[in-house]
Order: C-alpha cells, then structure tokens, then sequence
C-alpha cells in the first residue's frame, strides 16, 4: 500500500499500563508528525520529525509521552502511565519536506 | 500570531443546493492552505491546497476554494452538494518559513436528501 499505516487500529487499557503506537509513512517522506484528536474536535500537534534533524517535541502534553523514528522510517509513539484523559484518537501523518501531509487511519486509544 | 477560524461548527445544505465552508486565516508572510476531509472514524483525507497562482483551486471530489488576499479567507465551496459529502472539514495553514500546520476547530457539514 502506498498511504500511511498504524497500528493497532483500536487500543484499549488499564489505567497506568503503557502503550506503544505504531506510524508507517509513505515511502520516502523525509518528515512525520503525530496528532492528537479527542472525540469530534480539532487536532492537537504532539511532535515532528524531519530526517536526522531533532525532532519537535513542543506539543508533548507531559513527560510521560515520548516518540521516535528509527532509520528515519516507522515511529513510535509511547505513552506511559496512561490516564483517562489520555483516551482520544492518535493520527499520524507525513509529507515530503514541508508539502503535503498525508494521514493514517488511526489509532483509537481507550483508557479504563 | 498565527490562527485559522472557521466560524461555523455545523453548515447545513439541502441536497444539489451549492456550500460554503468558510475559513479565515492569519499567517506571517505567504500563506499555504489546505482543505481537509474526516468522515466518521476514519483519518483526514487531503482535498485541495493553495501554495500560488490562480486564487481558485480545485480539488477532489468536485470540491474547489477560493484564495482571497484581501480578506485572508479560503472558503470551501461545491456547486451541488451531495449526501456524501456530509463530514468533518478542516482548514490550515502555514506560513512559508514554518512547517507546522495551525488548524481550524473544523466545521460538521450536514447535506440533507
């Protein structure tokens, strides 16, 4: 396939488990965001990788969130010590440089 | 400080009736401007983008939005609504030194049989 994949597609969890979310970008694209939307409403900007350059970790909510892109690839976001107001809709997306970006599905994260 | 606005939380259209989903942006320097799709559970899907040129862009399906400098506005516009294009719509923007996105709360657009 040629768009952005994550997985899992639905998470649920115990309160103060961990939980890793997976971002597949299209092949190529030098730069990955990940999103944060809570039922219905707007999206939250969590962090940018671009290439090898550090990444933007400014929308991190709390230190308990982390992300990272290996072989500037596939990433990784962990969520640690979960809360319930951390249940909300994880969206990936990445782009050519600054052009375009392009959307996963999803990841639907509940947390019990 | 940079912003987008989309002024209505919900438009209502009868079916092949024209829409309008309004946006308005504040942007240093040039401005980049995207339209976005959600339908229900499902990620957001790219509609059309002005980065320069002709201030009417066209877009997928049927969809097309107008540029207006003067009013720094991007309205989303179709001439005949369809019941399938009832969604969540969402405007951003850049300015041409930033990467980062700034978004719109988005709009629910409700096309009615």
């Amino acid at each position: 396939g040629a768009g952005v994949s994550q997985s899992p597609s639905n998470k649920v969890t115990e309160k103060g488990k961990d939980v890793e979310l997976r971002c597949d970008p299209i092949s190529g694209h030098t730069a990955l965001y990940w999103y944060r939307q809570s039922l219905g409403q707007g999206l939250e900007f969590l962090i940018y990788f671009q290439g090898n350059s550090a990444p933007d970790k400014s929308g991190l909510p709390s230190d308990r969130f982390s992300a990272e892109r290996t072989g500037g690839s596939v990433s990784t976001l962990t969520i640690q010590r979960t809360q319930q107001e951390d249940s909300a809709v994880y969206l990936c997306a990445s782009s050519s440089a600054w052009d375009t970006q392009y959307f996963g599905p999803g990841t639907r994260l509940t947390v019990l | 400080a940079q912003s987008v606005a989309q002024p209505e939380d919900q438009v209502n259209v009868a079916e092949g009736n024209p829409l309008t989903v309004k946006c308005t942006y504040s942007v240093s320097g040039n401005p980049y401007l995207f339209w976005y799709v959600q339908y229900p559970n499902r990620g957001l899907q790219f509609l059309l983008k002005y980065i320069t040129g002709d201030n009417l862009v066209k877009g997928s399906y049927g969809f097309e939005a107008e540029f207006n400098k003067s009013q720094t506005s991007f309205h989303l516009k179709k001439p005949s609504a369809l019941v399938s294009d009832s969604a969540l719509y969402f405007c951003a923007v850049r300015g041409d030194s930033n990467y980062q996105l700034i978004w719109g709360a988005g709009t629910k657009l409700i096309i009615k049989p």
